[in-house]
């Protein structure tokens, strides 16, 4: 069975200041998919990255940036100079499927607020 | 960007009556989902469809709830008689046949009284 974990439930940080959403991930698959997703307070889903499990390459998005790595089964989320806009919940998710982003297991999210 | 629009945007009901949940998914797609997210809890896969059937539920997908698309464009969810702990955030989604991505609408907030 797969399982995504997000220990931090929320973190606040005051505008400019980087911060680091974490997620750790349980699955016996070899080939695998993992996302991140933003809700804003609109209640959307928007979709931000997919990684597939042989690529561990770290992406960076303008100020955005994920680190995969394998050997710890993580895939944090860095937003660096945090900027008001970015308060939401983020969920990290997984996919076992072949095609990718079909049933998606979510971790809990991390509610992040920033202040100015 | 397209669109996944689903409405209503808000339904409130008694326990015990049924609801369709509705949404229009990107045109070109698919892949048709429903995930739901209890107040405060995380977003739950409850089924996928594809080529006019169901490809998987989840064990929160029982009989009292079912799908369909019923013409080119649109995709429904139907409670057939709702629970106090149906309500929810219910959300669709939807992929085309190799997109990396699942395009989610605005969800449909269900309180059931």
């Amino acid at each position: 069975a797969q399982k995504v974990t997000q220990a931090q439930t929320e973190i606040s940080v005051v505008e400019k200041e980087d911060v680091t959403l974490d997620c750790v991930y349980e699955t016996r698959d070899t080939t695998y998919y993992l996302f991140w997703y933003k809700q804003p307070p609109s209640g959307e889903l928007v979709f931000l990255i997919r990684r597939n499990s042989f690529d561990e390459q770290n992406e960076i998005s303008g100020r955005y940036s994920w680190n995969f790595q394998k050997s710890t089964s993580s895939f944090n989320f860095t937003i660096t100079a945090s900027q008001v806009v970015d308060s939401a919940v983020y969920f990290c998710a997984l996919s076992e499927e072949e095609t990718s982003g079909s049933r998606l297991t979510f971790g809990e999210g991390t509610q992040l607020t920033v202040n100015p | 960007e397209p669109e996944v629009t689903q409405t209503p945007s808000h339904q409130v009901t008694q326990m015990g009556q049924e609801v369709i949940l509705r949404c229009v998914p990107i045109s070109n797609h698919l892949y048709f989902y429903w995930y739901r997210q209890i107040l405060g809890q995380k977003v739950e896969f409850l089924v996928s469809f594809y080529n006019n059937e169901i490809s998987e539920k989840s064990e929160i997908f029982d009989d009292q709830f079912s799908v369909e698309r019923p013409d080119g464009s649109n995709f429904t969810l139907k409670i057939r008689s709702t629970k106090l702990e149906d309500s929810a955030m219910y959300f669709c989604a939807s992929r085309d046949r190799w997109g990396e991505k699942l395009f989610f609408g605005s969800g449909t907030q269900l309180s059931v009284l």
